[in-house]
């Protein structure tokens, strides 16, 4: 039920992009994606419900396919303060709203000057 | 400020020595979650609660306990704990509702010999 994420880990060089994709075997409600650099605690970058909606923050964008039950995570122009771990958390459409939300393992994002 | 405090952020002891983790929020959040983090594997879910003496398992609640005697606490107790509960730990809230971004602690780094 844990979502999978790809790539596990990627090194950039600032000014290039990035995709980070998060898979279900499951039909998903939501997505969330949260970024935490080393020796911190996550930190919430954005949702994204089922819709196939897109939705920016920053030079950061996220999509949620529903038909293919992934969401995919954008870095366009990489900064070296987006280098992190960056997590995606699924939740599942049950008849009873106590969803929990399931972490990926993370990708690692190592952006270079 | 809006925050989650945990405490302690260090902990080094012996197997089998009670020990606590205090976790506390001051956003009114219904839904309280703690996590373990591990090299490789993500962020595992350990034990939720949707509300005032309500609590559910997570995905790894082995060797664990909680207790939700007020909104704003959620205390991780290890009645035994055992080396292979050295982890990174986190607290999490948010609101109850679905969609809604969690709001994590600073983590607690816990080793027992």
């Amino acid at each position: 039920q844990q979502p999978v994420q790809s790539p596990q880990a990627v090194i950039l060089r600032e000014g290039e992009d990035a995709v980070i994709n998060c898979s279900s075997s499951k039909a998903l409600y939501s997505v969330h994606w949260y970024r935490q650099k080393h020796g911190e605690a996550p930190v919430f970058l954005m949702i994204l419900l089922k819709g196939g909606e897109q939705k920016g923050h920053e030079k950061i964008s996220a999509s949620f396919n529903e038909k293919k039950q992934q969401s995919s995570l954008y870095l366009t122009a990489s900064q070296l303060s987006y280098s992190g771990t960056y997590f995606c958390g699924t939740e599942y459409p049950s008849m009873n709203r106590d969803d929990k939300i399931i972490f990926g393992k993370g990708t690692r994002l190592h952006i270079l000057p | 400020e809006a925050q989650v405090t945990q405490n302690p952020r260090y902990l080094i002891t012996v197997t089998g020595k009670k020990l606590t983790v205090t976790c506390s929020q001051n956003m009114n959040h219904e839904y309280m979650s703690w996590y373990r983090q591990d090299p490789g594997l993500g962020l595992r879910q350990i034990y939720y609660s949707m509300n005032v003496e309500v609590t559910d398992k997570g995905d790894v609640p082995e060797g664990y306990k909680v207790s939700r005697k007020e909104k704003r606490n959620f205390p991780l107790i290890l009645e035994s704990p055992s080396p292979n509960q050295t982890s990174l730990y986190f607290c999490a809230s948010s609101f109850g509702d679905s969609n809604q971004p969690q709001h994590f602690g600073d983590g607690t780094r816990l080793s027992i010999l």
